[in-house]
């Protein structure tokens, strides 16, 4: 049974970059035809799909985060990495890690349990 | 930047009932990037419909989805108990976007 696991800080200063890690266990991150990615969700502003990177490496962002994100990939460790800049209060939100099976952009049949990142000085 | 409007912002039906939720899009939006979610308390979004009728895996047939250019539909034709949730659509072309959501409650 594929699982996910968001890890990292809960709380993040403004300004600084959010790093998040989305383990992967019971499965390859590098299998094929899968979009791995991330997705979040705060009060403020719903649901808004982030970003995520195809099996082959290609990555897809969306464009109004498309300056601040970066979405990597650890194959070694089975590990999807988000990292995002010079945050604001905007920015909280719950980070959830999904494995996108058709277009990659939030269409997740498997899901993290989500992290809650809070951006507060 | 394409804007998604879902009305109404709640629904309350009874068990049985039909369900027919609406997605209004701030300018033409292709519908083979038009697709459905279903998000119950403390849970990920789930997929129902992508593209523009194609139901996930696992979704059962009494959900559907129709609609093109700027007006989208989301009908569920028989609420079962487990219906009862917030809805999304999603536009994922260009420029994407979730609607805000309509909350499905018990009547």
């Amino acid at each position: 049974q594929l699982q996910l696991q968001e890890s990292g800080p809960g709380l993040v200063k403004p300004s600084e970059t959010l790093s998040l890690t989305c383990t992967v266990s019971g499965g390859s991150i590098s299998s094929s035809s899968y979009y791995w990615g991330w997705i979040r969700q705060s009060p403020g502003k719903g649901l808004e799909w982030i970003g995520s990177m195809y099996y082959s490496g290609s990555t897809y962002y969306n464009p109004s985060l498309k300056s601040r994100v970066t979405i990597s990939v650890d194959r070694s460790k089975n590990q999807l990495s988000l990292r995002l800049s010079s945050v604001t209060a905007a920015d909280t939100a719950v980070y959830y890690c999904a494995r996108d099976p058709y277009y990659g952009m939030g269409e997740g049949d498997y899901w993290g349990q989500g992290i809650l990142v809070t951006v507060s000085s | 930047e394409i804007v998604l409007t879902q009305s109404p912002g709640t629904l309350s039906l009874s068990p049985g009932e039909r369900a027919t939720l609406s997605c209004r899009a701030s300018q033409s939006v292709s519908s083979s990037y038009l697709a459905w979610y279903q998000q119950k308390p403390g849970q990920a979004p789930r997929l129902l419909i992508y593209g523009p009728s194609i139901r996930a895996t696992g979704i059962p047939d009494r959900f559907s989805a129709s609609g093109s250019g700027t007006d989208f539909t989301l009908t569920i034709s028989r609420l079962e108990p487990e219906d009862f949730a917030v809805y999304y659509c999603q536009q994922y072309g260009s420029s994407p976007a979730f609607g805000q959501g309509t909350r499905l409650e018990i009547k």
